[in-house]
């Protein structure tokens, strides 16, 4: 199994707090990606990174911001969480680009905003 | 805009051979993904087409027609294990589209004995 670790597994939040999202990964690949998963929606790209302080917005972005400070770190932030953020939460991993690289799930945080 | 349609929920025997179908419409496509994802799990990779046509690896096998913007995911001798929600993925051209990746809805496949 890759070397992808997700903290905290869930966390009980209030609306308008903020929160921090940690991923860890020791495989030393470059591309790290964060999805969130909701029931009839599979699974919709946040934001990724494709190195150290380069990063990119993806499908739902609105809400979320992200860090890349090192390799083996990605952080997503809800600045003044909403219960609309209510989901479970993937990071994942690629060695190289997405079209021919396998990604790699960490195993998710489920977040309740209550 | 992009969109990818998969069947909600398939149901098959042991042993059967099972078919999900995807289809896209997408601007921009280089590749479509198939992942497995058992209930509370993580998705795990299982497939990637980027030609046309059929890669098999073991009891699962990954088709892709790009002119007609449409993949399956063939399972055959079905295992109790197998149950699980399948999900294809389209990947873009990274030139243009950057690492835009989008999942599809998923199909909820249960195998009974």
């Amino acid at each position: 199994d890759a070397g992808i670790t997700q903290s905290p597994r869930h966390k009980v939040t209030e609306t308008g707090t903020p929160v921090t999202l940690r991923c860890h990964q020791t495989e030393n690949h470059r591309y790290m990606y964060w999805y969130r998963q909701d029931p009839g929606h599979g699974l919709r790209l946040i934001h990724y990174s494709y190195g150290v302080k380069d990063t990119d917005k993806g499908e739902v972005s609105d809400g979320y911001s992200v860090s890349r400070s090192k390799t083996e770190d990605f952080l997503l932030t809800l600045e003044s969480a909403t219960s609309s953020q209510t989901s479970v939460y993937f990071c994942a991993i690629s060695e190289g680009w997405t079209g021919g690289n396998e990604q790699y799930f960490g195993p998710g945080t489920r977040l309740t905003v209550t | 805009g992009q969109s990818l349609e998969q069947p909600s929920e398939v149901t098959a025997v042991e042993g059967a051979i099972v078919q999900i179908n995807c289809t896209y419409q997408t601007s921009g496509f280089y590749g479509l993904s198939w992942y497995q994802q058992h209930d509370g799990g993580a998705p795990t990779f299982l497939s990637y087409n980027a030609l046309d046509g059929l890669e098999e690896t073991g009891r699962f096998s990954s088709f892709l027609s790009r002119s007609d913007s449409y993949g399956y995911l063939l399972l055959q001798e079905l295992q109790m294990k197998d149950s699980a929600s399948y999900f294809c993925a389209v990947s873009h051209d990274p030139d243009n589209y950057g690492q835009n990746f989008v999942f599809g809805p998923g199909t909820r496949l249960s195998v009974l004995p």
